[in-house]
């Protein structure tokens, strides 16, 4: 069966510092990668997505980046942290079928605190 | 172009009462619609999934969905509410071969002992 691991699960950071989010799929080849936020009692914001190894869309302006160094491996960064990058993150992967839809499968989250 | 409005915001209901949070979609071609349940500080849970076959969809804690083209509607439905239901449900709408599926905004789910 396929999982995702996501981590940190939490952390605080300064203003200014830099940030790396990681997350792995398990059990499956070629998955579609997906970061998203969530502000705090929002809904879901797409920041990247990428269909396969160094392919990376964004979907949002802003001073994150992100990077598909192997298969099943999604990166989140940052140079230099904001205030408003507080927020929940979230990994997720599918694959797309033509027949079922695009089902997408989600990691825990993390937590990032700026301060 | 696809879209998807919940309609609801918040949803209160008691223990044991029926749960209805409702879901409509807009879309080009053939819709895949999906409810999601998200408890606190945790990730995304599929709840059940629409993908063209039967319109009555059943899911994981007892839930249920029923595609209905002719309403442009996939409203999620419980007999009976527990309070472990708690939650904020967010129904998602994807057409074939689109990487991006489209998220509703989504509905807290409130439930009174």
């Amino acid at each position: 069966s396929q999982t995702i691991h996501q981590w940190p699960a939490t952390l605080v950071q300064p203003v200014g510092s830099p940030l790396s989010l990681e997350c792995t799929v398990e059990g499956t080849s070629n998955p579609n990668l997906y970061w998203y936020r969530q502000a705090a009692g929002r809904g879901l914001q797409l920041l990247f997505y990428s269909v396969g190894i160094g392919q990376i869309s964004s979907e949002v302006p802003q001073n994150l980046s992100a990077s598909r160094p192997q298969d099943r491996q999604f990166i989140l960064s940052s140079k230099k942290l904001l205030l408003s990058d507080s927020g929940f993150y979230l990994c997720a992967w599918s694959v797309l079928g033509t027949n079922s839809g695009n089902t997408i499968y989600f990691g825990e989250g993390s937590w990032l605190t700026v301060v | 172009a696809q879209s998807v409005t919940q309609l609801d915001s918040h949803v209160s209901v008691s223990e044991g009462t029926p749960v209805l949070l409702r879901c409509n979609y807009s879309s080009s071609y053939s819709p895949s619609l999906f409810w999601y349940v998200q408890h606190p500080n945790k990730g995304l849970q599929l709840l059940l999934k629409y993908t063209s076959a039967a319109t009555l969809v059943k899911g994981i804690n007892g839930f249920e969905a029923e595609f209905k083209k002719s309403e442009t509607s996939f409203h999620l439905t419980k007999p009976s509410a527990h309070m472990s239901d708690a939650a904020e449900y967010f129904c998602v709408v994807s057409v074939g071969g689109s990487y991006i599926p489209t998220f509703g905004r989504g509905t807290s789910l409130i439930v009174h002992p």
